[in-house]
């Protein structure tokens, strides 16, 4: 079955450091890709998405890029601002039509600290 | 617009008690999605919905557990009896195309 495996947490950084969570994949076809933000007390919400190999999806400073050969999607970022503190969650869709659903990873837990 | 409304945010309950946890999709979305969030084990998908019919019930833990959509503007996920394990953050999520679900805040749970 399919699944995502994500670094573990707690990451800790100072205001200005970059930014690396790794995942990769496990997953029978050819998935999409997103990573998920959530910010204390609050739902998920998408940071940004990558639908097939080589697609670089970014948002809000933040990027990944999808790699095939190597079955990942690291999120990254150049330089992290306190606002960024939240759990991150990697996730791939598989899907035909409109039915699908999301495998999630675990999450990664970051806290900046200015 | 309106987002994903969850109620309620906060539910405290004794052992045995039935819960049940009610959510309101976005408007025209016609996917709604529970999910269960633990420290110990993730985000675990619960149950899915297509235009109100469930596609996808294999993350439901036990037969404790129910979760209706009558129509295209409600659902309901019921707990019967509950137990402390069950303590969790409940989020429903909906959407209308791939990928982008739109999670609501969450109703928190806790089973003494």
């Amino acid at each position: 079955g399919n699944s995502v495996t994500q670094m573990e947490g707690p990451v800790t950084l100072s205001e200005e450091a970059f930014l690396t969570i790794n995942c990769t994949y496990t997953a029978t076809g050819y998935p999409s890709l997103f990573w998920y933000v959530q910010y204390p007390g609050e739902g998920l919400q998408l940071l940004l998405k990558a639908t097939k190999a080589d697609d670089k999806g970014s948002n809000k400073g933040f990027e990944a890029t999808y790699r095939k050969e190597t079955t990942s999607f690291h999120l990254e970022k150049g330089s992290v601002q306190v606002s960024d503190s939240a759990v991150y969650f990697c996730a791939l869709s598989e899907g035909g039509g409109s039915n699908y659903k999301l495998t999630f990873g675990k999450g990664t837990l970051l806290t900046v600290n200015p | 617009d309106a987002g994903v409304i969850q109620s309620p945010r906060h539910e405290v309950t004794e052992m045995g008690q039935e819960v049940t946890l009610r959510c309101k999709p976005i408007s025209g979305h016609n996917s709604l999605f529970w999910y269960r969030q633990t420290m110990m084990r993730g985000l675990e998908l619960l149950i899915y919905f297509n235009n109100n019919v469930p596609i996808d019930d294999s993350g439901m833990p036990e037969d404790r557990f129910s979760a209706k959509m009558p129509n295209a503007s409600f659902s309901t996920l019921k707990i019967q009896p509950s137990e402390p394990r069950d303590s969790a953050v409940y989020f429903c999520a909906s959407t209308r195309g791939r990928g982008e679900l739109f999670f609501g805040e969450g109703s928190r749970l806790t089973v003494l």
